[in-house]
């Protein structure tokens, strides 16, 4: 079975921390994903990624950085956190058939509180 | 742009009644959609997608282009199946979700 990995379920920092939501998968998946789920607003992608040390930009970067240095860890940073940053977070992944992945595979999120 | 519409928020019906959940989307090339739910207190997990014309659980979703509709739906709904319904689009490899519409079922 896939597991994806969110190493915090619940997480609450001050306005202007510095905050590293971690994710891990264990099927040497290629791609990986950062969403924010809110309610009424859905899930936004916020940066992806195809390989290790690659990155891109999703529709609501602004923000968040990302990392990832090994293929099965991919970080997301928010570099001075804000109240509006307070969020569930979704990490996903998926590996690469026929040029388009066939399913994402969801972590459990984490619920991140910015005071 | 391309983007997934989900209209309704909430959808409220009693059990063994029908169901119908309406996704829209936007997209200039032939589209790819899923549908994935969430559960409470569980992840969210693909239910199914148009390419495999699957019907899973009694879910079924047919694509329309011509009204750029994929709407998922039930002919008797359950109890069990309340939950986050989630419609998304491929987009060059990367999947863009609708706003989510949440789906009571009442005994």
């Amino acid at each position: 079975d896939v597991k994806v990995t969110q190493s915090s379920r619940y997480l609450v920092k001050r306005t202007g921390e510095k905050v590293f939501l971690e994710c891990v998968q264990d099927m040497d998946h290629e791609n990986m994903f950062w969403y924010r789920q809110d309610p009424g607003l859905g899930l936004r992608l916020i940066y992806f990624s195809y390989d290790v040390k690659m990155k891109e930009k999703g529709d609501i970067p602004e923000g968040y950085s990302v990392s990832r240095e090994k293929k099965e860890r991919f970080s997301l940073i928010l570099e001075s956190a804000s109240t509006n940053q307070t969020s569930m977070y979704l990490c996903a992944s998926g590996s690469q058939g026929q040029g388009r992945f066939e399913k994402l595979f969801f972590g459990s999120g984490t619920q991140l509180s910015v005071l | 742009a391309q983007r997934v519409t989900q209209p309704e928020k909430l959808l409220s019906v009693f059990k063994g009644a029908p169901v119908e959940l309406k996704c829209n989307y936007s997209y200039s090339g032939s589209p790819e959609l899923f549908w994935y739910v969430q559960y409470s207190r569980q992840r969210l997990q693909l239910l199914l997608r148009h390419i495999s014309r699957e019907s899973i659980k009694g879910f079924t979703a047919d694509l329309n282009k011509g009204e750029t509709s994929f709407h998922l739906k039930k002919p008797f709904a359950q109890e069990e199946d309340s939950a986050m319904y989630y419609c998304a689009l491929m987009r060059t490899d990367k999947l863009i979700f609708g706003t989510g519409t949440r789906l009571q079922v009442f005994p």
